[in-house]
């Protein structure tokens, strides 16, 4: 199975400061046949489902902000939030969906500083 | 507007069965894969299952496998699961998720409320 690890677990940025949040995947998930990462980005609020944010490593889901930004190949991504705004705190995961079994990482919790 | 609702949640003893039920609306459900997604209290996503458009082809997690059975009725718009043998670690509230595509892609553009299983004496 792969493996995602992201980092931090938890972090604590200021209104309007960049958010960096890490995921490594134990093997690459990027798919020769079709050149695409098989990665996920999904926000998880209290007391709701996640939500997508962002699919194939960087292309940003419809009606989600513009400050929400993915990139990474290979093994190695990141999501970035711009200037985070009260309503980012969050949980978020990422997901690969590069073969079965699909698998998440383990959370990064993100608050306001 | 798509959404998913689950129900058939509830508290089982260890060993038990419940089947969990996901009603779909606002797309056209026999076009899309549709997952199961747990997440224990407090603690992360944990994938469960999938089964293809047609209800063809599935998967499951190894912690799942040969317990849980996941199946569709696309003349009713709705997605089950199956669960047997129930352990305490099962506990959690299960999601139901669409993928975004017609493909068997992976990821899911929508998901419902979810529904608490609770396995306990």
């Amino acid at each position: 199975d792969i493996v995602m690890t992201q980092s931090p677990d938890s972090l604590a940025v200021s209104l309007g400061e960049r958010a960096t949040i890490n995921c490594k995947s134990s093997q690459s998930v990027l798919y020769s046949s079709n050149n695409k990462n098989h990665l996920a980005w999904y926000q998880q609020k209290p007391g709701q489902p996640p939500k997508l944010l962002v699919y194939w490593a960087s292309i940003r889901e419809s009606g989600v902000p513009d400050r929400f930004s993915g990139s990474g190949s290979g093994t190695d991504f990141t999501l970035t939030i711009s200037s985070l705004q009260a309503e980012d705190v969050a949980v978020y995961y990422c997901q690969h969906y590069r073969s079965t079994p699909i698998t998440f990482g383990q959370g990064t919790r993100l608050e306001i500083k | 507007e798509v959404q998913p609702v689950e129900s058939g949640g509830g508290l089982v003893q260890p060993g038990g069965s419940l089947r969990l039920s996901c009603a779909a609306s606002g797309f056209t459900f026999s076009n899309y894969a549709m997952s199961w997604v747990r997440q224990a209290p407090g603690k992360g996503l944990e994938y469960v299952a999938t089964i293809s458009a047609s209800g063809g082809d599935t998967y499951y997690a190894d912690s799942v496998k040969g317990r849980f059975t996941i199946s569709r009725d696309n003349s009713k718009n709705t997605l089950y699961l199956q669960v047997n043998t129930l352990r305490a670690e099962d506990t959690a509230v299960y999601f139901c998720a669409k993928d975004p595509t017609t493909a068997t892609t992976g990821y899911f553009d929508s998901w419902g409320q979810g529904t608490l299983v609770t396995v306990s004496s």
